[in-house]
Order: structure tokens, then sequence, then C-alpha cells
């Protein structure tokens, strides 16, 4: 099983859809978790952190489920800005604090 | 303006020639990465490095050679013994390696080898 997982789509939605992507991981361990949103050919750029008790920024809705080591990202009202791939990043315990990405989620908005 | 720079951006490389990658960061941070993503695949850790004058091998250091002599110089050479080195290059630093360090990126090195 890979440390992390997600589904790379790609997911086609409509303008003004809600959508969800979800990521797997496999070590129980695992102490912090990030999405990133990459543009084709760019870096990777912080989208939101994951807290325990999930977080909100506008549109967009993280939550954690350490029983079934999942992380979720939710996002309502589409945008065409949002089209992108979203990367899951999980650190796990140690002294270097390891951090593993995720393949990615490939997002297209649909005007 | 804080952030990551990285030279160049697209880099062309003959096979058996050792290239270098540059980075540089005006954030202070004490962690800097390098990694590289090939189509299809997460990020890969190649080297790392927690403070000035250490690093540590990552996932797929074979083939790569890095220093950290200044705190915002993380710079990277492709050897030729790199069997597989075109992909993108991403240098990435932290203000710690603590697990609730975020990590910020440099905008990335093309390298292709002809």
């Amino acid at each position: 099983r890979k440390e992390v997982e997600q589904d790379p789509g790609p997911f086609n939605v409509p303008e003004g859809a809600t959508v969800a992507f979800n990521c797997t991981y496999s070590n129980s361990a695992s102490q912090s978790f990030f999405w990133y949103r990459q543009d084709c050919r760019k870096e990777p750029k912080l989208l939101m952190s994951v807290y325990s008790s999930g977080n909100e920024d506008g549109r967009f809705t993280a939550q954690l489920n350490r029983a079934s080591q999942y992380i979720s990202l939710l996002i309502r009202d589409s945008k065409l800005s949002d089209s992108a791939t979203y990367l899951c990043v999980v650190k796990g315990a140690g002294g270097y604090q390891k951090v593993t990405f995720g393949t990615g989620t490939k997002l297209q908005v649909i005007p | 303006d804080g952030g990551i720079t990285q030279s160049p951006k697209y880099l062309f490389r003959k096979e058996g020639q050792n290239v270098t990658l540059s980075c540089e960061q005006n954030l202070n941070h004490d962690a800097m990465y390098w990694y590289r993503q090939d189509p299809g695949q997460g990020l890969r850790l190649i080297y790392y490095s927690q403070i000035v004058n250490d690093f540590q091998k990552g996932d797929i250091a074979e083939g790569y050679s890095v220093s950290r002599e200044k705190k915002e110089s993380f710079p990277l050479t492709v050897t030729s013994a790199q069997k597989n080195p075109t992909a993108f290059y991403l240098c990435a630093s932290s203000i710690g390696s603590q697990f609730a360090d975020t990590q910020y990126f440099g905008p990335g090195t093309r390298l292709t080898v002809l």
C-alpha cells in the first residue's frame, strides 16, 4: 500500500458545483497534514493545513479522519480558477518529520 | 519581498555532464529541501538540510550532491551518475523541520538531458 494515495482524476465539474477529494495515508503515526495546489508546470503552493477539528477557508473545507486514516478537501461553488492539481501532503513522526506527497488529484472546472 | 528563487528556469544538459541548480531563500528559514517531480508521480525527496553545514540524503539521493555553506543557499548538483535526470526540480524551505512547519517552494527548474 502506498504511503499516501489520491485518485488522480481528472474530476470534471461545472462552475458552481461542489466537489470533494479524499486522500488516504498508511502511517497511523502521521502528525500533520496539508493540501497544496499545483498549477500546470508551476510549483506547489500551500492551500491549507488540515487540523483535527476540521477547518474552513472561504469556499474550501478540509477535514481529517484519523480513525479511517484519510483527509478530505471540499470545494464549494467551484470557479474556473480552481482548475489545478491538488496535492495531499502528510508528515510523519520521527526526527526528520518525513514528508510524503501524494501524486495529486486533477480538477477541471468547466464553464 | 521574501521568497525562494531557483535558477535557471530551464536547463539543457548533454549526457555525461554535471550541472548545478541554484536555490536561494531570503525567508531566514533553517531547513531547505530538494525534490524532483516526474509525470504521474508525487514529489520525491532528494536531499534536505536542517542547518548550515549539515545535510542528509532523502529517498533518491543517488547521483546527486548538495552543499549548505550559507543559510540562504542550497545548490544541487546533478552528476553524470544520475541515470534519469530529466525532471522538474523543486527547492523548498521551512522555518524548521518540526511537524507543523510548512514548506514553501521555489518556482522550479526543468532539466532536460539531450
